[in-house]
């Protein structure tokens, strides 16, 4: 199993532009996430999604979209780039919770970096 | 979810046991400590969670107090490659699993 990939993995932007974070599971979870980290500091939650064709707003959701047509997609879109959205953006994915309690891990992808100038 | 407490850096040498420490006091019932570490810039991968009793699995051991107000991740025999940030994550399980990351403890291993 590849487990989670994003593309690309690094990406300059402009002011204005837009573009789409991809984002690929392998392993049919259910549960998908798209988090931000900026320098230094913990990652955020941007938006997740619980199964194919539903979504919520995590933390930080303002300024992106996200889709889940399938299991194994879950794209991030920025409509809007502002310099703002310069971070490193990470994928993750895991199953429902556990029947002994608690959740599964996250799995996470190696992220994309972006520079919005 | 309720928030958590870490030192921002230790060091540890080489072949030594590591122990990170993490303050949870307002910590609820239904709560799970999570730690995670995150690699120089790589994704954040999982090490190990609980609820009220010691843990252990191949990577680390996790004490948690009886109180469950803090808790302790241990590596036994701390290597290079275990130099890292390290995250602990208090969260309740309901519906999907929002992970709240602080900024972590920056462990160094020293040869």
């Amino acid at each position: 199993n590849a487990g989670v990939t994003q593309t690309p993995k690094f990406r300059i932007l402009k002011i204005g532009q837009s573009m789409t974070l991809q984002c690929t599971q392998d392993m049919n979870h259910n549960y998908m996430y798209w988090y931000r980290q900026d320098p230094g500091m913990g990652l955020k939650l941007i938006y997740y999604s619980v199964g194919a064709g539903i979504t919520d707003k995590g933390e930080v959701p303002n300024g992106y979209n996200v889709s889940r047509s399938t299991t194994e997609d879950f794209p991030l879109r920025l409509e809007l780039a502002a310099p703002s959205q310069t971070s490193v953006y990470f994928c993750a994915s895991s199953r429902p919770m556990t029947s002994g309690g608690g959740y599964n891990e996250q799995f996470f992808g190696p992220g994309t970096r972006l520079t919005v100038l | 979810d309720a928030k958590t407490t870490q030192p921002p850096s230790m060091d540890c040498a080489e072949g030594r046991a590591a122990n990170l420490p993490c303050n949870h006091s307002t910590i609820s019932g239904n709560e799970y400590v999570y730690w995670y570490r995150q690699i120089h810039s790589q994704g954040p991968q999982y090490i190990i969670h609980g609820l009220k009793n010691n843990e252990t699995n191949e990577m680390a051991s996790l004490i948690i107090t009886e109180d469950r107000k803090s808790s302790t991740l241990i590596l036994p025999h701390a290597t290079l490659r275990d130099t890292a940030v390290y995250y602990c994550i208090v969260s309740a399980v309901q519906g999907a699993q929002k992970l709240v990351f602080g900024q972590g403890t920056r462990l160094t291993i020293n040869p």
